[in-house]
């Protein structure tokens, strides 16, 4: 078991740009989510897979956000025309089952400048 | 809506002084109570679930409780590498994805 990996671990990037981040969950783990936390505050729930199906997606997803997930393994999370207020870190979750605990990898550090 | 409110915002301690946590949450059917430890530049690390009311969970200088209303995260005889942020969450009943609701956490500094 290694763990959530997420890469990259920082990214800077000017406002306009497309910047796309991605998740490596456990592997027996089939739920998948992505959460996003400003400085000073808890995390705030995204958007959610169950294998490759994204069941469940926050109002605070703009239409300028979109994550895959093919082949319910690996997940991407991509940021179009980037803006000052996208700047944050974007966590990844997995889990089990219904029963279990979501496992956080250490996230994407993203500045837009 | 669901909502958690974590109190104090930040505290300081002296080693070995002990303390609580308090997580405030209103929730239309709590299905768990989470805790999580956050160290700086890294991810939520997960510590105890709670479902119902009178449960307490501990893992060595800590001790999760739980009512209708609130838990509490206890922390005896703190050590400085207790210092972290502590994030309180709930799971509602009927959420088909299981997502967490967070508090804003409580930064807990510890000195030697």
């Amino acid at each position: 078991d290694t763990g959530v990996s997420q890469n990259p671990r920082h990214k800077i990037t000017k406002r306009g740009q497309n910047v796309t981040f991605r998740c490596d969950p456990i592997s027996e783990h089939n739920r998948l989510y992505w959460y996003r936390q400003t400085l000073g505050q808890g995390p705030e729930f995204l958007t959610y897979f169950q294998n490759e199906a994204q069941l469940e997606k926050s109002r605070l997803l703009s239409d300028r956000f979109s994550a895959e997930r093919p082949k319910g393994s690996f997940s991407t999370l991509e940021i179009q025309r980037t803006e000052q207020g996208d700047s944050a870190m974007y966590l990844c979750a997995s889990s089990y089952d219904p029963n279990s605990p979501l496992h956080f990898g250490n996230g994407t550090r993203l500045t837009v400048t | 809506e669901d909502q958690v409110t974590q109190s104090p915002e930040a505290l300081r301690l002296q080693e070995g002084e002990s303390s609580s946590l308090n997580c405030s949450y209103t929730v239309s059917g709590l299905r768990g109570l989470f805790w999580y430890r956050q160290d700086p530049g890294k991810g939520p690390e997960f510590l105890f679930t709670l479902y119902s009311a009178g449960e307490e969970k501990e893992k060595e200088r800590l001790k999760a409780t739980l009512t209708k209303k609130e838990s509490f995260l206890h922390i005896t005889a703190p050590k400085p590498e207790d210092s972290a942020t502590y994030l309180c969450a709930v799971q509602a009943w009927g959420n088909a994805g299981n997502m967490l609701t967070f508090g804003g956490g409580t930064r807990l500094m510890v000195k030697p």
